[in-house]
């Protein structure tokens, strides 16, 4: 079993809409979460970082459950440069790696 | 703003040459990665470095060797390329911490024929 799952989509939404990634993780000592952004042909960049309390970021919200073990990531009012694969990224902690998930396909529609 | 620089940004071999791809990192961070990403594969890592003279492997490290040179520099060292190791490749950088941010560099793309 990998250890962060993700929908690979692609999700197809047209533009103003809402629409919600969830990720799920193995390793309930993972200390560290994230959702990276990657265009196509370029490399991740980090979007936010996800904290136990939830968080946002503009139209963008985090949140995080412990006791399940997944992570969501909520896209409102959503733009046509937003269309990207959205990728779910857990850390152990230490100095151990990060860890990614397979990424979840946006195409924000006109 | 240098960041991660990797080079070279596009390399085709023939199967069986070696090569090296060269990371370097401008944030003075102690650990480094070298990933590979395929497609419907994701992220995978090869190897990494925590911090200077240590490497780890990683998912997939069999056909690879890296040499953390100093803090600044990861190298990812093909011996005899293969066409399963076409991919795009990423090196990334990140400090030691809790939540703090990986960064990546701009990948090389790889293809072996």
């Amino acid at each position: 079993r990998k250890e962060v799952e993700q929908d690979p989509g692609p999700f197809n939404v047209p533009e103003g809409a809402t629409v919600a990634f969830n990720c799920t993780y193995s390793n309930s000592a993972s200390q560290s979460f994230f959702w990276y952004r990657q265009d196509c042909r370029k490399e991740p960049k980090l979007l936010m970082s996800v904290y136990s309390s939830g968080n946002e970021d503009g139209r963008f919200t985090a949140q995080l459950n412990r006791a399940s073990q997944y992570i969501s990531l909520l896209i409102r009012d959503s733009k046509l440069s937003d269309s990207a694969t959205y990728l779910c990224v857990v850390k152990d902690s230490g100095n151990t790696p990060l860890v990614f998930g397979k990424g979840t396909r946006l195409s924000v529609i006109a | 703003n240098a960041g991660v620089t990797q080079t070279p940004k596009f390399q085709v071999l023939k199967t069986g040459q070696s090569m090296t791809l060269q990371c370097a990192q401008d944030m003075n961070h102690n650990s480094m990665y070298w990933y590979r990403q395929d497609p419907g594969m994701g992220l995978r890592l090869i190897y990494y470095s925590a911090s200077e003279g240590t490497t780890d492997k990683g998912e997939v490290p069999n056909g690879y060797n890296v040499s953390r040179l100093n803090k600044r520099e990861f190298s990812l060292r093909l011996e005899s390329a293969a066409p399963s190791q076409t991919s795009v490749y990423f090196c990334a950088s990140r400090q030691t911490g809790i939540n703090t941010e990986a960064f990546f560099g701009q990948g090389t793309r790889l293809t072996v024929v």
